[in-house]
Formats: C-alpha cells, sequence, structure tokens
C-alpha cells in the first residue's frame, strides 16, 4: 500500500521565519502535487513535481522532489500569516486512477 | 479553486434520508473525483469517474454511497440512510483528460451534517 507521510504534523512560527515541510513515503511516485486548504476550503493546487530532483519556485515558496521520486518537500522563506493553513502533499497510485494525500501539515504563522 | 462548483456548500439531514452532492467540473474537464474529508484528517479518495463511467469505486462504502456523472449535467454522490458518521466535508475535484499529471482542481466542498 502506498502512503504519503508529511512532517511535522503542526507547525506553528513567527512572520519573517523560515521552515520545511516533507512529505516522504517508500514508493515511488510518477508525480507529486503540493495542495494548500484553508478552513473552510477546498484544497488549491500549488505546484506539481515530476520529474526526480526537480525543484519549482512559486513566489516564496520553494518545492523539491526527491532523486527518486519517493520524497518531496516544501520550503517557505520569510513566512507570513497569509500562509497559514494546511499544506497537504499528494500523488497518483501505481496502476490505478486512485490519488492518495499526504496526512498534512498545518502551519500557523504568527503576525 | 478554478471554477468546481459544488452544491449545496452545507447540508443537513437527519438519519434515515437521503443526501445529494452536486459537482460540475470545470469547463473541458471529463474526469471527476470525490473525496471526503472528517475533522483534523486528511482526504480519502472515494470515486473515479470519467463521464457515463465509474473507472474507480475502491474507496467509496459498498453500502448505502453511489455516485455517477452523466453524459449530461453535473456529477452526483448519494448517500442513502444517512447516519451520524457520515458527518464530514466532501469534496469533488476534476482533472483534464491527461491522468498521471495530477492537476486535479477542487470545488469548495459540500458540508453534511446529519443530525
Amino acid at each position: 500500500t502506498q502512503l504519503l507521510e508529511q512532517s511535522p504534523q503542526f507547525l506553528s512560527i513567527q512572520e519573517g521565519e523560515n521552515l520545511t515541510v516533507y512529505c516522504n513515503s517508500s514508493s515511488v511516485f510518477s508525480s507529486l502535487q503540493w495542495y494548500r486548504q484553508e478552513p473552510g476550503e477546498g484544497p488549491v493546487l500549488l505546484v506539481t513535481v515530476v520529474t526526480g530532483g526537480e525543484v519549482k519556485k512559486l513566489k516564496r515558496l520553494t518545492f523539491q522532489f526527491g532523486d527518486a521520486r519517493k520524497d518531496s518537500s516544501l520550503h517557505i522563506t520569510a513566512a507570513q500569516p497569509g500562509d497559514t493553513g494546511l499544506y497537504l502533499c499528494a500523488g497518483p497510485t501505481s496502476g490505478t486512477y486512485k490519488y492518495i494525500f499526504g496526512t498534512g501539515t498545518r502551519l500557523k504563522v504568527l503576525a | 479553486n478554478a471554477g468546481v462548483m459544488q452544491n449545496p456548500r452545507h447540508l443537513v439531514r437527519r438519519r434515515g434520508q437521503e443526501a445529494r452532492l452536486r459537482c460540475s467540473p470545470m469547463k473541458g474537464h471529463s474526469h471527476v473525483y470525490w473525496y471526503r474529508q472528517l475533522p483534523e484528517e486528511g482526504l480519502k479518495f472515494m470515486v473515479y469517474l470519467q463521464k457515463e463511467n465509474i473507472i474507480d469505486e475502491s474507496g467509496m462504502p459498498k453500502e448505502r454511497f453511489s455516485a455517477e456523472f452523466p453524459k449530461e449535467g453535473p456529477s452526483i454522490l448519494r448517500i442513502q440512510q444517512v447516519v451520524r458518521g457520515d458527518s464530514a466535508a466532501y469534496f469533488c475535484a476534476s482533472s483534464p483528460p491527461r491522468l498521471g499529471y495530477g492537476e486535479q482542481y477542487f470545488g469548495p466542498g459540500t458540508r453534511l451534517t446529519v443530525t
């Protein structure tokens, strides 16, 4: 069974700090997606990474896909209160059309 | 949440009633996924549909739950004889016909409360 584990589960930091969120699996994924979900809303797609070792930047967010395509990380530089939310990684399971989601990281950025 | 519509946003049902949740995918998207999210938990896959076809329903409970995506109209997730344990947020996502790449776009969800 393919699983995606995220760490840390909870993170509370001050505005301006940097942070990294991890998404790990023992299985290889053809791609991984990162989403942010705010309370009462659906997840919003941030990025898709496809190639092992790939790095993508979205303003202050940097996403990396591991060389073996088993893990990914999200780094936020100079966090802002607007970054507060639930961060989810997700990926397609091999051989099916099903996507699995990670356990999530709840980030709170204090002003 | 680029254009995926779900209604109603909130739905209250008494135990034993039926719940119907609707999802209109983004224009040009022919693939629809339904997920369930319990409070403080992640998203659990339920079913994947293309127009007029159920492709993968391995995450759907065998009893009381059904889904459809007709040729015309929205996708419907139907829960018969609801029980308290069905209370959750149900999200629909759609994707373009380019499977495996993972670009799913989510709707705002329907929050079902069973009293």
